[in-house]
């Protein structure tokens, strides 16, 4: 069974762009989290998906967004790049969102905003 | 709000020795606990889980964590390191409030010397 996907995985962008990252996630997963990653702040986590609804959210500014496709597949967009958004943006996906769910983790999309 | 604290920062062991890395939370109810791993130029991956019922737990590569529920702790041990456990080590929880999201720790890096 294939793992989770993330495209593309290095991304330069300068500041004020702006930027989509991909997910797929592991076939039959519905839940989709994604997690934000610096060596200052760790691991954050950005938002969640199920069903095309976003079911929960961190405490991330309103440019941080996603989507979720009919299919699974996920995009995160972050508009107006500041400096402090190079990270590595991390992909989870889940079966579902019960508390018995375990999140498994893509590559990573590493992002560097000059 | 919730946190999750990994006292030791960087761990450097010979190989054969013995492993506890500390894992201390801050959550008032109950809570899902997860050890994830990210070896060098890998994703993280899923070490081991805690859900409810024994909590001594059973993971890859001989990795075992103890939940102690009057501490807030779920400690990582290895009887005997070898080289390739050279990683990061991150502790996760998740409280069970029906939202699917990570509280991650701050990472343990850990050195194994041959």
């Amino acid at each position: 069974k294939a793992g989770v996907t993330q495209t593309p995985r290095y991304l330069i962008k300068t500041r004020g762009q702006q930027v989509t990252l991909s997910c797929s996630p592991i076939s039959g997963h519905r839940s989709v989290s994604w997690y934000q990653q610096t060596p200052g702040q760790g691991l954050q986590f950005l938002f969640e998906y199920f069903s095309e609804t976003q079911r929960n959210k961190g405490n991330f500014p309103g440019r941080f967004s996603g989507r979720q496709f009919s299919n699974s597949r996920s995009e995160m967009n972050v508009s107006t790049l500041e400096l402090g958004d190079s990270a590595l943006y991390l992909c989870a996906s889940s079966r579902g969102t019960g508390v018995q769910e375990t999140q498994y983790f893509g590559p990573g999309t590493r992002l560097l905003v000059l | 709000a919730q946190s999750v604290s990994q006292h030791n920062h960087h761990v450097i062991l010979s190989e054969a020795a013995s492993l506890e890395l500390g894992c201390n939370y801050s959550y008032g109810g109950t809570v899902n606990l997860f050890w994830y791993v990210q070896y060098p130029g890998q994703h993280l991956q899923l070490l081991l889980k805690y859900f409810s019922g024994d909590p001594l737990v059973k993971g890859i590569k001989g990795f075992e964590a103890e939940f102690i529920k009057s501490k807030f702790s779920f400690n990582l041990r290895k009887p005997s390191v070898q080289w390739s456990d050279t990683a990061e080590y991150f502790c996760a929880v998740r409280p069970q409030t029906g939202a699917n999201n990570l509280f991650f720790g701050t990472g343990t890096r850990l050195t194994v010397i041959p």
